[in-house]
């Protein structure tokens, strides 16, 4: 099945960085998700992108799916963007299966 | 209030029990999906139904099993052959396959 890999595990920031998320999966998708799970567990919805560029206030993310990897873009981080990314993919040849990778663990510092 | 919601949000029980995990959506989607998750891990597919009176295994449907009967239910049993059922559950529905999925609360189920 289809591979995902994220990047960085572990990210810490302080309070007004910036940061790059990064997906990278092992074949052609006709569907990419980035979550954001709360320390609860609910899995909030960031962008549906299995191609090009979305933006939504202080984040925004790209998918370039002929290269097979997802962005995901974090500006100006609060302490309550912490908690951990998700990226999710379906693959053309697995339609309504999902794919998640392990995560990023975001922590920002105040 | 349109969503997705699973009963009840922390389970117990004791090992051998079968248990069955509500999950219920009114948001008229076609498609329903079950994940489990492991401390420090992604989340892993069990079982998925894009119509209603069908199902298909995820990756990992050893010990379990699903239904659905009805448009905005899909109940989740973890029977007692599943040999680790101590997980998050988290159920999600989506307009139909290769559309966005959108995710209930979660149950906590703890076998003892």
């Amino acid at each position: 099945g289809i591979q995902v890999e994220q990047s960085p595990p572990d990210l810490i920031l302080q309070e007004g960085a910036n940061s790059t998320l990064r997906c990278n999966f092992s074949d052609s998708v006709n569907n990419l998700q980035w979550f954001h799970q709360n320390p609860w567990g609910q899995l909030i919805n960031l962008f549906y992108i299995p191609s090009g560029t979305k933006q939504n206030g202080r984040l925004s993310a790209t998918t370039v799916a002929t290269e097979r990897y997802s962005l995901l873009y974090i500006s100006s981080s609060q302490t309550t963007d912490s908690g951990v990314y998700f990226c999710a993919v379906e693959s053309y040849t697995n339609a309504g299966k999902s794919t998640f990778g392990d995560g990023t663990t975001l922590t920002v510092k105040p | 209030d349109g969503g997705i919601t699973q009963s009840p949000k922390y389970l117990f029980r004791k090992e051998g029990q079968n248990v069955t995990l509500s999950c219920e959506q009114n948001l008229n989607h076609d498609a329903m999906y079950w994940y489990r998750q492991d401390p420090g891990q992604g989340l892993r597919l069990i079982y998925y139904s894009q119509i209603v009176n069908d199902f298909q295994k995820g990756d990992i449907a050893e010990g379990y099993s699903v239904s659905r009967e009805k448009k905005e239910s899909f109940p989740l049993t973890v029977t007692s052959a599943q040999k680790n059922p101590t997980a998050f559950y988290l159920c999600a529905s989506s307009i139909g396959a290769d559309n966005e999925q959108f995710f209930g609360p979660g149950t906590r189920l703890t076998v003892l």
